[in-house]
């Protein structure tokens, strides 16, 4: 099984401040097809996960541009350019071009 | 606007069984795959099973091959887990979640708790 590891597992920010997560494959995700399937989740305090950010770089539906995804083969980034009290919660990056599927162990974002 | 609400969790003894439900609205249903993902109080998300639109292809975690089965009712817009032989590691909130393109995740429902206990 592909491994996820994020880094780093607790991430104390101040409003108005960058904050950026890794998270680093055990494979590369780069698919034959051109395509790396790697996507990011929030999981807001007492909610289900959403979607942030599917094949490394592109936003869902919804998901304001002051978060942004980069990164290739088997290192990967979430940023966040200024961080809001509404994006408090864990994040989980994910990866998707091999079953089963594995998530990185979260990293828990909070307010300082 | 789409909707997934679980259902079926209960507390239940160590080798028992449970079905799980999923209702889906506000989508084709049949148009896409759909998974299981489950996650132990206090931990992480653990993917558990996919199934393809038309319940043909089925897919499973190591953890659980052979004990759960994923199907499918699409004239019901209603996806299932059946547990068998159930482990106290399989405690965990269970989520039904809607296949987008390709392995990502677009909606999920609120999930559904089940308790594996003697």
């Amino acid at each position: 099984d592909i491994v996820m590891t994020q880094t780093p597992l607790s991430l104390p920010v101040t409003p108005g401040q960058p904050a950026s997560i890794s998270c680093k494959s055990s494979q590369s995700l780069l698919h034959s097809d051109g395509k790396t399937y790697l996507y990011w989740y929030l999981q807001k305090p007492g909610q289900s996960p959403q979607l942030l950010i599917y094949e490394v770089s592109s936003r869902f539906s919804g998901v304001p541009d002051r978060f942004s995804g980069s990164g290739s083969g088997t290192d990967f980034t979430l940023k966040i350019s200024r961080v809001e009290a509404e994006d408090v919660g864990v994040y989980y990056c994910m990866q998707g071009i091999h079953l089963p599927y594995t998530f990185g162990q979260g990293t828990k974002l909070e307010i300082k | 606007e789409v909707q997934l609400v679980e259902s079926g969790g209960v507390v239940v003894q160590p080798g028992g069984s449970l079905r799980l439900s999923c209702a889906a609205s506000g989508f084709t249903f049949d148009d896409y795959s759909m998974h299981w993902v489950r996650q132990p109080p206090g931990k992480g998300l653990e993917w558990v099973s996919l199934i393809s639109w038309d319940g043909v292809s089925t897919y499973y975690a190591d953890s659980v091959k052979g004990r759960f089965n994923i199907s499918r009712d699409n004239s019901k817009n209603s996806l299932y887990l059946q547990m068998n032989s159930l482990r106290t590691e399989d405690t965990a909130l269970y989520y039904c979640a809607k296949g987008r393109i390709s392995a990502e995740m677009d909606y999920w429902g609120q999930g559904t708790l089940v308790t594996v206990s003697s």
